[in-house]
Parts: C-alpha cells; sequence; structure tokens
C-alpha cells in the first residue's frame, strides 16, 4: 500500500518570502510523483513532475521540487512567493506499472500575507 | 497540449433529481478515465475508474447504482448523480489519461460544482 503524507495542513508565509511545502510518501515499489497546485473553485494543475532521472525537478511558476529517495520526500520550493500563488498544494504519487491511479496528499493551503 | 473539459462548471438541482456530469478529452483520446469528489477543504476522495467500453470500478464504499459512470466513446465519460440529496453536493473532477503517453499522465478537468437543494 502507498500513502502520502502532507504535515502542513496551512503555510502562511509574507509576500516575496521563500516557501517550502512538504510531502512524504510510503511504497514498497519505486514511484513517480507529481505536485499539483488547486486555485479556488477550479480543477486541478500539475506544477511539475518526478519521473526519473535528475532529483531536482523545475516546474511552472518558478517552482521547483527535489526528491529524496532515502527520507522518502518530495518537498516542493519556491524562492519568492506572490499573492498569486494563494492556493491548495497537493502532492501525489503513483506506482511505476499502475492502473494509472495516483494516491493523494491532504493538500497544504499555502496563504501569502502582503 | 492536453485538455479536459467538464459540463456544466456548475449546477443547483433540487432533491430527487437526476444530474449528468460531462467530462471530455478534447483533442486526445482516453482510454481510462478517473471520477473524484473533492469535499470542501479536503483532498480528492477517487470515486471511480472508468474503462472506455467496460464497466467502470467503484471505490469502496460508492454506491454504484447511485453514481451512473458511463465511457461511451475514447473522449467521453459521464457521471449522473442519480436522486441527488443534499449530502452529495460537492466539487466533482474527472480526469483523463492520455492513451499512448509515456508515463501515462492524468489530465484535470475544471470540476463541477453541485448543489442539491
Amino acid at each position: 500500500a502507498q500513502s502520502v503524507t502532507q504535515l502542513d495542513s496551512q503555510v502562511p508565509v509574507f509576500e516575496e518570502a521563500p516557501v517550502e511545502l512538504r510531502c512524504n510518501y510510503s511504497s514498497s515499489v519505486s514511484v513517480y510523483l507529481f505536485w499539483y497546485v488547486q486555485y479556488p473553485n477550479q480543477g486541478l494543475q500539475l506544477l511539475l513532475k518526478y519521473l526519473s532521472g535528475s532529483t531536482l525537478v523545475k516546474g511552472i511558476n518558478g517552482f521547483e521540487a527535489e526528491f529524496n529517495k532515502s527520507q522518502t520526500s518530495f518537498h516542493l520550493r519556491k524562492p519568492s512567493v506572490h499573492i498569486s500563488d494563494t492556493a491548495e498544494y497537493f502532492c501525489a504519487v503513483r506506482s511505476v506499472g499502475s492502473n494509472y491511479q495516483l494516491i493523494w496528499g491532504a493538500g497544504t493551503k499555502l496563504i501569502i500575507k502582503p | 497540449g492536453a485538455v479536459v473539459s467538464q459540463h456544466p462548471s456548475w449546477v443547483i438541482c433540487k432533491s430527487g433529481t437526476s444530474v449528468k456530469i460531462e467530462c471530455r478529452s478534447l483533442d486526445f483520446q482516453a482510454t481510462t478515465m478517473f471520477w473524484y469528489r473533492q469535499f470542501p477543504k479536503q483532498s480528492l476522495m477517487l470515486m471511480a475508474t472508468s474503462n472506455e467500453g467496460s464497466k467502470a470500478t467503484y471505490e469502496q464504499g460508492v454506491e454504484k447504482d447511485k453514481f451512473l459512470i458511463n465511457h461511451a466513446s475514447l473522449t467521453l465519460s459521464t457521471l449522473t448523480v442519480t436522486s441527488a440529496h443534499p449530502e452529495d453536493s460537492s466539487f466533482y473532477i474527472c480526469s483523463a489519461h492520455r492513451q499512448g503517453s509515456s508515463y501515462n499522465e492524468q489530465f484535470f478537468g475544471p470540476g463541477t460544482r453541485l448543489t442539491v437543494l
């Protein structure tokens, strides 16, 4: 069985400050890892993904994430946030070779303070 | 890009009526689509996996007779909430797996907000 843990339900941060949203997972098999963003009353948009290769993955909107296999983590970072980054962020994993089903974290609400 | 649409984007209905939500892959074929339900301030809950030309696979606890799923073509899946009640009010999101993609990426629709009065 797989699981995804996003320890922080909310992360408040000042505008232009850096932010890290944490994601840890557990799995007995190799996985693909994803971060999605959901703006209020909208669907989900893929921010970035890790499939293989370089452990540092760059995504859209200035976000990046680093896959750490030994710590089973895939934390999302941005060096300087903007008001427009206010949203819910979801981490998800999928087994390599599975039937495409994603296992989701509970989400982290990023709150940008002016 | 790969675009998934949902229709309607929002719907308000009376208790006891049925509501159909459509999920379309606009520029690719999708052999598999997923239906999710999202409660306020919570994560996505997978309801069912819809495979083109076959019966949907429902997750434990999801009533298949209440949430009817039809995946009649490679670009369309529908979710019908039958005899809707206020507790069915939620945000419903579909995703589509693009056939032939290298790592089976899912593309998400914008969601449908259902409010049952």
